[in-house]
């Protein structure tokens, strides 16, 4: 089931263009995460919501922007692209107020600056 | 700041055990969660730990120790469809925020 999607899956680009990268959920949460992924250094977060118009920085924030329009919706900029940025994104999502509330994520996007 | 650490890689023999190491330093924790990654797909969630102890799902299971800062994921009679990466994450209260560590790569070999 494909409750987290993104958009587009794989992504060339060259230094200096704007890219966007979507986020989309049928799950109902409430809670969306931008995550970058980089050999070695595991998964890290770039920004997160907890809410529509919500954003707060994660540890790795700078060179990128989110907008959260809609509650469904969360979606990734990259101004001016660099070569580091160069890793695969994932999107995730969770609820509040249970006992686990884990995360679930999307199927990713790789991008690649030149 | 938190600092999450576990091995980079560990290989098995199909139908053996392995154990996965993590160990954190870490305020304000709000539980410990195991992600399986297979190569170039989404991580899904595997188990959660807040309290010290011993979780069990089928073949997986997972230990947490709070006052050492300490969990692992066990896994038994190893499958080839096991050969993944194993991300242990530490989650914090605000926002169900999660630190990952590196993820460690476990190879199944027959």
């Amino acid at each position: 089931d494909a409750d987290v999607t993104q958009t587009p899956r794989n992504r060339i680009t060259k230094t200096g263009k704007r890219i966007m990268l979507e986020c989309s959920q049928t799950k109902g949460h409430d809670r969306m995460y931008w995550y970058r992924q980089d050999p070695g250094l595991g998964l890290r977060l770039i920004y997160y919501s907890f809410d529509v118009k919500d954003i707060n920085k994660g540890e790795i924030s700078d060179g990128y922007s989110v907008s959260r329009q809609a509650q469904a919706k969360f979606s990734l900029s990259l101004e001016s692209a660099i070569p580091n940025q160069t890793a695969l994104y994932f999107c995730a999502t969770s609820n509040h107020g249970g006992t686990v509330n884990e995360q679930f994520f999307g199927p990713g996007t790789r991008l690649t600056v030149l | 700041g938190q600092n999450i650490d576990q091995p980079t890689e560990m290989t098995a023999t199909e139908g053996a055990i392995v154990q996965i190491n993590c160990t954190y330093q870490t305020s304000g924790f709000n539980g410990l969660f195991w992600y399986q990654q297979h190569a170039g797909e989404a991580p899904t969630f595997l188990s959660y730990n807040v309290l010290d102890g011993l979780e069990e799902k089928g073949r997986f299971s997972s230990f947490l120790s709070r006052s050492k800062g300490y969990s692992y994921l066990l896994l038994k009679e190893l499958q080839m469809k096991d050969s993944a990466s194993y991300l242990c994450a530490v989650g914090k209260a605000a926002g169900n925020k999660l630190t990952f560590g590196g993820g460690t790569r476990v190879l199944v070999k027959p």
